[in-house]
C-alpha cells in the first residue's frame, strides 16, 4: 500500500480480555515504531523494531504488553489482561531505515477497554 | 513532566500568521519536528529541522530554532481554516530513534 495501515481502526473490549493490534508498514521500510496516544496528550513511544528484532522496548509500560514482527514487515502489538487505563489510540509508524529521520504514521487503532 | 512542552491553545483569524512555540530539554537532539493531527486522522509530518540549522522555510511554513534557549517555533503564514488542527512538536534524542512529543497545541482558525 501507499502508506502505513493499521487494523482494526476501532476495538472495544472488556477488562481482562486479550487484544491484538496490527500494523502494515510502508513496503520496504525496515524500521517500525509503536506509540500510544492518550486523550488530550501527545503520542508516547512504546517499542521500536529494526527488521525482525525489537531494538528498543523501553516504552512498554509493563509485561502485559508485547509486540512481534516475525518477518520484518507486519507487526502485531499484543495486550494481555487489558485494563481500562489501556484505552488510547495506538499509533504505528515506519521509516525506511533506523537512520532515516522521517517516520510516517498510520491512522491508529482506537482501543476502548470497558 | 514532559521533555517537550507546548502551549495548549492558539486562536487566529484567517489570513493572519500563526506562531506555535515549543521548548525541549535534550540539547543533544539531532532533529526537531512539527507534526499536524486533524480530528480522527493520523499524524502528518509537516517539516523538520536539523539541529545545526537556525531556520527552515517551506512554502507557508517557517521553522525557527534557538538552540541556546532550546526553543522551536512554527510560523504558518496566511493561515487558512484548513490549518485548524493540533500541532505537535517532537524531538529525537541523540541517544535513540524514538520521537518524544509535546502535548500538542490546538490551533483554531476563525473565518
Amino acid at each position: 500500500g501507499a502508506g502505513v495501515s493499521q487494523t482494526p481502526s476501532n476495538k472495544v473490549t472488556e477488562k481482562g480480555k486479550y487484544v491484538e493490534l496490527r500494523c502494515d508498514p510502508i513496503s520496504g521500510h525496515t524500521a517500525l515504531y509503536w506509540y500510544r496516544q492518550s486523550l488530550g496528550q501527545g503520542p508516547e513511544f512504546l517499542i521500536y523494531f529494526q527488521g525482525t528484532g525489537a531494538a528498543d522496548d523501553s516504552g512498554l509500560p509493563n509485561d502485559r504488553f508485547f509486540a512481534v514482527r516475525p518477518e520484518g514487515s507486519v507487526s502485531t502489538l499484543k495486550i494481555q489482561r487489558t485494563e481500562r487505563g489501556d484505552s488510547a489510540v495506538y499509533l504505528c509508524a515506519s521509516s525506511e531505515t533506523s537512520a532515516d529521520n522521517e517516520q510516517f504514521f498510520g491512522p491508529g487503532t482506537r482501543l476502548t477497554v470497558l | 513532566g514532559e521533555d517537550v512542552e507546548q502551549s495548549l491553545f492558539l486562536s487566529v483569524r484567517e489570513g493572519d500568521s500563526s506562531v506555535i512555540n515549543c521548548t525541549y530539554t535534550d540539547s543533544s537532539s539531532t532533529y526537531l519536528y512539527w507534526y499536524k493531527q486533524e480530528p480522527g486522522a493520523g499524524l502528518q509530518l509537516l517539516t523538520y529541522i536539523f539541529s545545526n540549522m537556525d531556520m527552515k522555510q517551506d512554502q507557508r511554513l517557517t521553522v525557527l530554532l534557538n538552540k541556546k534557549d532550546k526553543h522551536l517555533s512554527l510560523r504558518i503564514a496566511d493561515t487558512q481554516t484548513g490549518d485548524s488542527a493540533i500541532y505537535f512538536c517532537a524531538e529525537i534524542p541523540n541517544a535513540g530513534n524514538m520521537l518524544t512529543f509535546g502535548g500538542g497545541t490546538r490551533l483554531m482558525v476563525k473565518p
